[in-house]
């Protein structure tokens, strides 16, 4: 199993600019987590999805902030627009149909610059 | 609700010795509790996990964790410190019921050769 893939890993805009990062979920996982972690402030929880369904996004900081699950293998993160303060590593994380209190598998992050 | 507390966010330790992390946790309702690991550039992974059953649950790389009610802790500890196990530390909760899972602050573990 490839894991969850994240892309791109980089991704350094300019402030005003519209973001997006892209997560694949592993296969057979039926939730999706977006967390965001800074120095400041740690790994937050932004959304997270149950069966491509948005069940809890009271974590995303603000209506600049939207993600989607169009489908099972797949979920977007799009800012728009960007700011300096959303500098951070951007993880994505699924989780087995047998719950999500079992493990979360995460993603190797994208790490986004603001300028 | 859940909430979990990790005492030091920087810990070093020499090559050898005894590696021990402490995480509190808070929960109106019996825990599950876990640790996960990140190494530099890396998405976390999952260390060891407390469900219900054996309080001393043993995880990868010979670590392990002691889940003690009265304390309220989940201490993560490993006998002999090695230099790969430099790297980030978390501390998490959620509930059986819950579908969030609460993550401490994280512990920097510095190991010195």
């Amino acid at each position: 199993d490839a894991g969850v893939i994240q892309s791109p890993r980089h991704e350094v805009t300019e402030m005003g600019q519209e973001v997006t990062l892209r997560c694949k979920p592993i296969s057979g996982h039926d939730y999706l987590f977006w967390y965001r972690q800074t120095m400041m402030r740690g790994l937050e929880l932004l959304i997270y999805f149950n069966n491509n369904v948005p069940i809890d996004d009271s974590g995303m900081p603000e209506d600049r902030f939207s993600a989607k699950m169009p489908n099972a293998s797949f979920s977007t993160l799009k800012i728009q627009p960007s700011e300096p303060r959303d500098s951070a590593v951007y993880f994505c994380a699924s989780s087995p149909r047998s719950g999500p209190y079992n493990e979360q598998f995460f993603g190797p992050g994208t790490r986004l610059t603001v300028l | 609700a859940q909430s979990v507390t990790q005492l030091g966010s920087h810990v070093s330790v020499s090559e050898g010795a005894l590696v021990l992390l402490r995480c509190n946790y808070s929960s109106s309702v019996p825990p599950y509790l876990f640790w996960y690991v990140q190494y530099p550039n890396q998405g976390l992974q999952l260390l060891l996990k407390y469900t219900t059953g054996a309080t001393l649950v043993k995880g990868i790389n010979g670590f392990e964790a002691e889940f003690k009610k009265s304390e309220t802790s989940f201490h993560l500890t490993k006998p002999s410190a090695h230099m790969s196990d430099a790297a980030e530390y978390f501390c998490a909760v959620t509930a059986p019921t819950g579908n969030q899972f609460y993550f401490g602050t994280g512990t920097s573990l510095t190991v010195i050769p």
